[in-house]
């Protein structure tokens, strides 16, 4: 079966842009949860959405924001880049919860 | 509030020796899960092993198995028989577990150990 998917692998954008991610879970999971990880840190929560719905949020500014669509995958938006943006993001999906979460291989943002 | 500390922030091991990585958390909690996480530089997160904290046998996956003490709130990871392909960052991870309708799974993770095997 296919783990998590995320799109893109990479990508580079400037300050003030905004960003879209994308996070297909695992077949017949409903829940898919973001994190930030910044470079040599453990990564932070940033959302969990379970059956389209907000089920919990990080402390992270509302410049990000994130969807669940009804075949369960996401997207995570943020707007007005800035520097400290820079990170890798990733997608953990589970089958409800409380429940073990499975990683992404994750998008590498930059921001200059 | 929980929190994770992972004490070794780097370490070596002799491929085919044993290593040990700890880890020790904090939480007013009872009901809760434990994770190990390996990141290798491909930095796909790849969960490793999981504990109940209701469960008091220690899991075990393969050549990975852990010492839960949940009385001193500990957590360590050994890795037996190393291999090269186990070079990578280590993340002891904590959640709780609620079924709260309010509720919401957020996992929290140490600040990592990088581990090298050595041939």
């Amino acid at each position: 079966d296919a783990g998590v998917t995320q799109s893109p692998t990479h990508l580079i954008k400037t300050r003030g842009q905004h960003v879209t991610l994308r996070c297909s879970p695992i077949s017949g999971h409903k829940s898919v949860s973001w994190y930030q990880q910044v470079l040599g840190q453990g990564p932070q929560f940033i959302f969990q959405y379970y059956e389209k719905e907000e089920r919990g949020r990080g402390n992270f500014p509302d410049r990000f924001s994130a969807r669940q669509f009804p075949n369960y995958s996401s997207e995570l938006n943020v707007n007005a880049l800035l520097l400290g943006d820079s990170a890798l993001y990733l997608c953990a999906s589970s089958l409800g919860y409380p429940d073990t979460q499975y990683f992404g291989p994750g998008t590498r943002l930059t921001v200059l | 509030a929980q929190t994770v500390t992972q004490s070794q922030p780097e370490m070596s091991v002799q491929e085919a020796e044993t290593v040990t990585l700890s880890c020790t958390y904090d939480t007013s909690e009872n009901n809760y899960y434990l994770f190990w996480y390996k990141q290798p530089p491909s930095r796909q997160m790849i969960l490793v092993i999981r504990q109940e904290a209701y469960k008091q046998q220690n899991a075990t996956e393969n050549r990975f198995s852990v010492n839960f003490q949940k009385a001193a709130k500990s957590f360590s990871l050994k890795i037996s028989d190393s291999q090269l392909g186990d070079t990578a960052m280590y993340f002891c991870a904590f959640m709780h577990l609620s079924y709260m309708k309010t509720s919401y799974d957020k996992v929290i993770f140490g600040p990592g150990t990088s581990l090298s095997v050595i041939p």
